[in-house]
């Protein structure tokens, strides 16, 4: 069964930094362009990041641009956001996502696994 | 930016069809992907590319798109479909994601 568990999440204050992690299962992780994507209470969804199967074409949203790094370890089938310069607006439940078609981010296909999400709380 | 207009709610009865639309700026020539997202619990793809579905997702979901609009529509309505709806396209141009503001789909 395919499987995403995001972790790192908790309350932190603003100014701070914070890693979260995306734990892959039941796929071949190395394939598929992976994202990340947040969800502020009671709001809509925004995209935050995203980095294609070999981390050589990496997008940012503007909302974070500057502050978020994505990467990901092909071999520990693991996607991390480091996120610094953290504001209360980034509090948010973040999501990692699979894309549904090897190779490229181009999206055709969209986002065929979301894990369950972690919560961030930036708050002094 | 690209951006991708969606209505704030949707209602239909039981049994009804519920349409939901995307509306961007010659959004016909990007594929549209479309997000069901329940109380607490993370976004499922129900339409991916305009009109193809996710195995396990009923046939009653069904997409379209031309022009600047796109539409998810949701045949025989069921009290389970209630739910906010997303859309979703890749913007070539910036290289991101675009998701719309989401359209909150309420049984009556």
């Amino acid at each position: 069964e395919m499987q995403l568990v995001e972790s790192g999440g908790g309350l932190t204050q603003p100014g701070r930094s914070l890693r979260l992690s995306c734990s892959a299962s039941g796929f071949t992780f190395r394939d598929y362009a992976m994202y990340w994507v947040r969800q502020a209470p009671g709001k809509g969804l925004e995209w935050i990041s995203g980095i294609d199967w070999s981390s050589n074409v990496i997008g940012y949203g503007d909302s974070v641009k500057g502050r978020f790094t994505v990467s990901r370890d092909n071999a520990r089938n693991s996607l991390h956001l480091e996120m610094t310069g953290l504001r209360p607006d980034d509090t948010a439940f973040y999501y990692c996502a699979k894309d549904n078609r090897r190779g490229t981010m181009e999206l055709q296909k969209g986002f065929d696994l979301w894990g369950q999400g972690t919560l961030v709380t930036v708050s002094s | 930016s690209y951006v991708l207009t969606q209505p704030t709610s949707v209602s239909v009865a039981p049994g009804e069809t519920a349409m939901i639309s995307c509306g961007g700026n010659n959004i016909g020539t990007k594929p549209v992907h479309w997000y069901q997202q329940k109380a607490g619990q993370a976004p499922i793809l129900v339409i991916y590319s305009d009109t193809d579905r996710p195995s396990g997702i009923p046939e009653r979901f069904s997409g379209s798109n031309s022009e600047h609009m796109a539409t998810l529509t949701i045949s025989r309505v069921e009290a389970g479909d209630e739910a906010d709806y997303y859309c979703q396209v890749w913007d070539n141009r910036r290289h991101q994601v675009v998701f719309g503001g989401g359209a909150r789909l309420t049984v009556l």
